[in-house]
C-alpha cells in the first residue's frame, strides 16, 4: 500500500460544477499537508497548505481529518482553467528530518 | 524575480553517457532537492541537501550523483549506471528544512530522454 493514495481519475466535470478529491495517508506521524497543481508537462505549483481547522482560498477549500487520515480538496464553480492534475503532499518526520511524500495525483478535466 | 532555474529544458543522452542537469536558485533557500517523475507515479526523491557541502541520498539515489558547493546551486549528474534514466527531473527548494508548514518551490523541470 502506498503511503499517500489518490484516485487517479480522470474526473470529468462540466463548467460550474463542484468537485471534490480525497487523499488518504497511512502514517499517523504526518505533520503537514499540501495540495499542489500540476499542468501537463509542467512543474507542480503549490495550490494551498491544509490546516487542521480547514481553510479556504476563493473557490478552493481544503480540509484535514486526522482521525480518518485523509485530506480533501473542494473546488466550487469549476473553470476550464482548473483542468490539471492535483497532487496531495504529506510531510512527516523521518529519523530527525522531514520528508515530503507525494501522491500520484488526481486528474481533473473541466468540460465546456 | 526570485525563483529556481533548471537547464536544459530538454536533454537527450546516449547510452553509456553521463549528463549533468543544472539547478540554480536565488531565493536564499537552505534546502534543495532533486525529484524524478515518471508517468503514473508520484515524485520520487533522488537526493537532497540541507546546507552547503552536505547532501543525503533519497529513495532512488543509485546511478545519480550531486554536489552542493554553493548555496545557490545543486547540479545532478545522471551516470551511465542509471539503467532507466528517461524521466522528468524536478529540482525544488524551501527555506527551512524542519519547518513543516512551508511547501516547495519547483523549477520548471528537465525532460531527459535516452536515445
Amino acid at each position: 500500500r502506498k503511503e499517500v493514495e489518490q484516485d487517479p481519475g480522470p474526473f470529468n466535470v462540466p463548467e460550474g460544477a463542484t468537485v471534490a478529491f480525497n487523499c488518504t495517508y497511512s502514517n499517523s506521524a504526518s505533520q503537514s499537508f499540501f495540495w499542489y497543481r500540476q499542468d501537463c508537462r509542467k512543474e507542480p505549483k503549490l495550490l494551498m497548505s491544509v490546516y487542521s481547522s480547514g481553510n479556504e482560498d476563493g473557490r478552493f477549500t481544503a480540509q484535514l481529518n486526522r482521525a480518518s487520515q485523509y485530506i480533501s480538496l473542494l473546488i466550487r464553480d469549476s473553470k476550464l482553467s482548473d483542468s490539471a492534475t492535483y497532487l496531495c503532499v504529506v510531510n512527516r518526520e523521518n529519523s530527525g528530518t522531514y520528508k515530503y511524500i507525494f501522491g500520484t495525483g488526481t486528474r481533473l478535466k473541466v468540460l465546456a | 524575480d526570485g525563483g529556481i532555474t533548471q537547464s536544459p529544458k530538454y536533454l537527450f543522452r546516449k547510452e553509456g553517457q553521463n549528463v549533468t542537469l543544472s539547478c540554480e536558485q536565488n531565493l536564499n533557500h537552505d534546502a534543495m532537492y532533486w525529484y524524478r517523475q515518471d508517468p503514473g507515479q508520484g515524485l520520487r526523491l533522488i537526493y537532497y541537501s540541507q546546507i552547503v557541502n552536505d547532501f543525503q541520498k533519497g529513495d532512488i539515489a543509485e546511478g545519480y550523483s550531486v554536489s552542493r558547493e554553493k548555496k545557490e546551486s545543486f547540479p545532478l549528474t545522471v551516470t551511465s549506471a542509471q539503467k532507466n534514466p528517461t524521466a522528468f527531473y524536478l529540482c525544488a527548494s524551501n527555506t527551512v528544512w524542519d519547518e513543516s508548514n512551508y511547501g516547495y518551490t519547483f523549477g520548471s523541470g528537465t525532460r531527459l530522454t535516452v536515445v
